[in-house]
C-alpha cells in the first residue's frame, strides 16, 4: 500500500484559513468515510483532530473541519492561530483492513 | 481517562529483534469496541503504521513489514506487544502505541489516544 499524498508544507497568516489536502485511491480515501486527521507538535505524540472525514472529537476547536470529495480528503483550519503551527497527518482505513498515513504537512503560521 | 505507555529497550543491535510493550491503564484492552495499534516515526520523518491487533489476537500488519512483525496481546496484564525481527538502522524511530476505534462489521479506524512514544535506536 502506498502512503497518502499530502503537500509538504502550507502557510498562512493569523486569522486566515488554510486547507491541507490528502489524496489516496478508491481502495482507501475514496472508498470509505474513514479518514482521520492528526496534529503533531515537535517532540509530542500525535493528537486526533478529525475522524470519519468530518467529525471533531470533544475538546477540538470548531476552527478545524474536514471534508472529502472523491479520492481526496481535506482539512481546513479557519482563524489561524500561532498554536496551530504543527505537522498534520491524514490517515485512512483501507480495503484490506489496514491503515495508511499521509506523508505529513508542515503548517507554518506567518 | 485511558492512558497508554510504551516500554522496552532504547538500543537494539542490527540483525537482532526489537521488542516493545504497551501498557494500557484506565480501561480494558479486552473491550469489544477497540483495536490496538503500533505506529512509528523515524527521526525527522512521517508516521508509518506498523500493525493493529484485537484482544482476540486477530491482527493486521503493514505489508512492507509483515515478514518481520509479530504482535500479541496479554489480557491478564492489559498489555499488547510488538516484535520486529532482523532490524537495521532504517528501523530507528520513535515507536507509538495507540487505541484504534472499531467500526462494527468493518475493522479498525482512527487512532486515539496515543502513548507518549519511545525512541528505539538500532546501532552496534
Amino acid at each position: 500500500q502506498s502512503a497518502l499524498t499530502q503537500p509538504a508544507s502550507v502557510s498562512g497568516s493569523p486569522g486566515q484559513s488554510i486547507t491541507i489536502s490528502c489524496t489516496g485511491t478508491s481502495s482507501d480515501v475514496g472508498g470509505y468515510n474513514y479518514v482521520s486527521w492528526y496534529q503533531q507538535h515537535p517532540g509530542k505524540a500525535p493528537k486526533l483532530m478529525i475522524y470519519d472525514v468530518s467529525n471533531r472529537p470533544s475538546g477540538v476547536s470548531n476552527r478545524f473541519s474536514g471534508s472529502k470529495s472523491g479520492n481526496t480528503a481535506s482539512l481546513t483550519i479557519s482563524g489561524l492561530q500561532a498554536e496551530d503551527e504543527a505537522d498534520y497527518y491524514c490517515s485512512s482505513y483501507t480495503s484490506t483492513k489496514n491503515s495508511v498515513f499521509g506523508g505529513g504537512t508542515k503548517l507554518t503560521v506567518l | 481517562q485511558l492512558q497508554l505507555q510504551e516500554s522496552g529497550p532504547g538500543l537494539v543491535k542490527p540483525s537482532e529483534a526489537l521488542s516493545l510493550t504497551c501498557t494500557v491503564s484506565g480501561g480494558s484492552i479486552s473491550s469489544n469496541s477497540y483495536y490496538w495499534g503500533w505506529i512509528r516515526q523515524p527521526p525527522g520523518k512521517g508516521l508509518e503504521w506498523i500493525g493493529t491487533i484485537y484482544y482476540t489476537g486477530t491482527s493486521y500488519y503493514n505489508p512492507s513489514l509483515k515478514s518481520r512483525v509479530t504482535m500479541s496481546v496479554d489480557t491478564s496484564k492489559n498489555q499488547f506487544s510488538l516484535r520486529l525481527t532482523s532490524v537495521t538502522a532504517a528501523d530507528t524511530a520513535v515507536y507509538y502505541c495507540a487505541r484504534q476505534n472499531k467500526i462494527t462489521g468493518v475493522g479498525p479506524n482512527w487512532f486515539g489516544p496515543w502513548g507518549q512514544g519511545t525512541l528505539v535506536t538500532v546501532s552496534s
